[in-house]
C-alpha cells in the first residue's frame, strides 16, 4: 500500500493564480481531510469528507473548495491564491468510526504564494 | 468553539529522564484525545489516544492520563531516547470529525 500520496511536494504560486493540490489514498478510508499547518498554530482543518459525494466545512474553509466523486480522491482547490494561503498542506484519511480514530497523514504539500 | 492549549512549547530533556507534555481543553463535551508525533519534512503519525471514558492508557514507554474535572490530558514518555526527538502535538474532538490541534511541543533529547 501506498498510503496516502500528495501532489505537488512543492509550489509556487503569484496572488490570484488558481490550483489544485491532489491527494489520493489505497486504503478504502471513508473520512479525509485537508489541513493547514502554520509556524506555531498546529494543525487547522480546512475540509472533511466522510465519504464519496459528503464533504463538510473545517475551521478555515475560506478561498478553499474540495470535492469527493471517488473513494480513493480527495482534491484541494485553491480558487484565487493570497499570500495568506502561503503553508504546509496535509491530506489526511482514516476509516469511518464514530468517536474519532488514527488518522494517516499524506508527506505534505509546502506551498509559497507571492 | 474549543480551544486547546498546549505546555511547553519546547521541552529539552537528558537522554533517559521522562518528558511530560501537558494540554488543556476548553469545551466539555469533548471525548477523544489523540497524541501525534512529527518528524522533520513528514506528516503527523498517531502515537497514542485515549477517549473520555478511560483515566490513563499506557504502551510501552507511553503514556496518557486524561482528568475530566480539570479538562487537562498529559502525554509521558519515559526512558527517552534520541529517537523520540520530534514536535508534538495534543488535539482534542467532540465527534470525532473535527480535531482541534494545539500549537506543538518541540521535545529535545540532550545525548
Amino acid at each position: 500500500n501506498a498510503g496516502v500520496t500528495q501532489t505537488p511536494k512543492f509550489q509556487v504560486l503569484k496572488t490570484g493564480q488558481s490550483m489544485t493540490l491532489q491527494c489520493a489514498q489505497d486504503m478504502n478510508h471513508e473520512y479525509m481531510s485537508w489541513y493547514r499547518q502554520d509556524p506555531g498554530m498546529g494543525l487547522r482543518l480546512i475540509h472533511y469528507s466522510v465519504g464519496a459525494g459528503i464533504t463538510d466545512q473545517g475551521e478555515v474553509p475560506n478561498g478553499y473548495n474540495v470535492s469527493r466523486s471517488t473513494t480513493e480522491d480527495f482534491p484541494l482547490r485553491l480558487l484565487s491564491a493570497a499570500p495568506s494561503q502561503t503553508s504546509v498542506y496535509f491530506c489526511a484519511s482514516r476509516t469511518q468510526t464514530s468517536g474519532g480514530g488514527e488518522q494517516f497523514f499524506g508527506p505534505g504539500t509546502r506551498l509559497t504564494v507571492l | 468553539g474549543e480551544n486547546v492549549e498546549q505546555h511547553p512549547s519546547t521541552l529539552s530533556v537528558q537522554e533517559g529522564d521522562s518528558a511530560v507534555i501537558k494540554c488543556t481543553y476548553s469545551d466539555s463535551a469533548s471525548n477523544y484525545f489523540p497524541w501525534y508525533k512529527q518528524e522533520l519534512g513528514k506528516g503527523p503519525q498517531l502515537i497514542i489516544d485515549i477517549r473520555s471514558n478511560v483515566g490513563e492508557k499506557k504502551d510501552q514507554r507511553i503514556a496518557v492520563t486524561l482528568n475530566k474535572t480539570a479538562k487537562h490530558f498529559s502525554l509521558h514518555i519515559t526512558e527517552t531516547q534520541p529517537e523520540d526527538s520530534a514536535v508534538y502535538f495534543c488535539a482534542a474532538s467532540i465527534s470525532g470529525y473535527q480535531l482541534i490541534w494545539g500549537a506543538g511541543t518541540k521535545l529535545i533529547i540532550k545525548p
